[in-house]
C-alpha cells in the first residue's frame, strides 16, 4: 500500500496551460517535499511544506499543504515544456517513522507540448 | 557546487557478482539514506546512516544487502551475489541533522544485472 497516492497519474497539456497535480494520504505528516525527476537523473528538491495550511509560491509554482496535513498541492501557472518531468510528493510520516525516512508517491507525470 | 555525486552512473554486472554502489554527500550533511527506484514502484527507502553507524535498515532486503558509511570516504552500498530483480536505479540522499526531512539527490546508479 502507498501511504502518498498521486493523481492524476499522467498528465499532457498545452504550454500555456494551468494544471494542479495533487498529493493525499490517510496519514498526517510532519512536513512535505515536492521533487522534480528528468529522465536519467535524481529528484531534485522544489519546496518543503511544514505547517498545516501553509502556501509556497516558486515563480508560476505554487504548492499547498493541507490544514490537516494530510494532503498537498501543486499548481502550475501558464505550464511551458520546461516544466515536462515527474513531480514526486514525499514525507515523513507524524508517527512510527525514522527521522528524516521519506515516503514518496508515485509521481505524476507532466507533459508540456510546445 | 558540492552537490551528492554518486558513481558509477552506470554498472552491469552478472547474476552472481558483487555490486558496489558509492555515494559522497554534500558538504556539511551528516546523514546518509538509499533509496531503490523501480519502474511501477516509484521510489523505496532502504537504509539510513550516519557516520560509522546504521540508524534504520528496515527497508533494506536481510540478505545480500549491506550499507556503510565509515568515518572517512564514501557511503557504500554493497549487493553481493546479484539477481535479476536487483536491476534498478539506486539513489542516495544526503541532509543535514536539523533539516534531515530535506534530503538532496544524488544522480543516482542504474544498476543492470544480465
Amino acid at each position: 500500500t502507498q501511504l502518498l497516492e498521486q493523481s492524476p497519474q499522467f498528465l499532457s497539456i498545452q504550454e500555456g496551460e494551468n494544471l494542479t497535480v495533487y498529493c493525499n494520504s490517510s496519514s498526517v505528516f510532519s512536513s512535505l517535499q515536492w521533487y522534480r525527476q528528468e529522465p536519467g537523473e535524481g529528484p531534485v528538491l522544489l519546496v518543503t511544506v511544514v505547517t498545516g495550511g501553509e502556501v509556497k509560491k516558486l515563480k508560476r509554482l505554487t504548492f499547498q499543504f493541507g490544514d490537516a496535513r494530510k494532503d498537498s498541492s501543486l499548481h502550475i501557472t501558464a505550464a511551458q515544456p520546461g516544466d515536462t518531468g515527474l513531480y514526486l510528493c514525499a514525507g515523513p510520516p507524524d508517527r512510527g517513522s525514522t527521522l528524516g525516512r521519506l515516503y514518496f508517491g508515485r509521481g505524476t507525470q507532466l507533459t508540456v507540448w510546445p | 557546487n558540492a552537490g551528492v555525486m554518486q558513481n558509477p552512473r552506470h554498472l552491469v554486472r552478472r547474476r552472481g557478482q558483487e555490486a558496489r554502489l558509492r555515494c559522497s554527500p554534500m558538504k556539511g550533511h551528516s546523514h546518509v539514506y538509499w533509496y531503490r527506484q523501480l519502474p511501477e514502484e516509484g521510489l523505496k527507502f532502504m537504509v539510513y546512516l550516519q557516520k560509522e553507524n546504521i540508524i534504520d535498515e528496515s527497508g533494506m532486503p536481510k540478505e545480500r544487502f549491506s550499507a556503510e558509511f565509515p568515518k572517512e570516504g564514501p557511503s557504500i552500498l554493497r549487493i553481493q551475489q546479484v539477481v535479476r530483480g536487483d536491476s534498478a536505479a539506486y539513489f542516495c540522499a544526503s541532509a543535514q541533522g536539523a533539516r534531515a526531512y530535506e534530503q538532496y539527490f544524488g544522480p543516482g546508479t542504474r544498476l543492470t544485472v544480465t
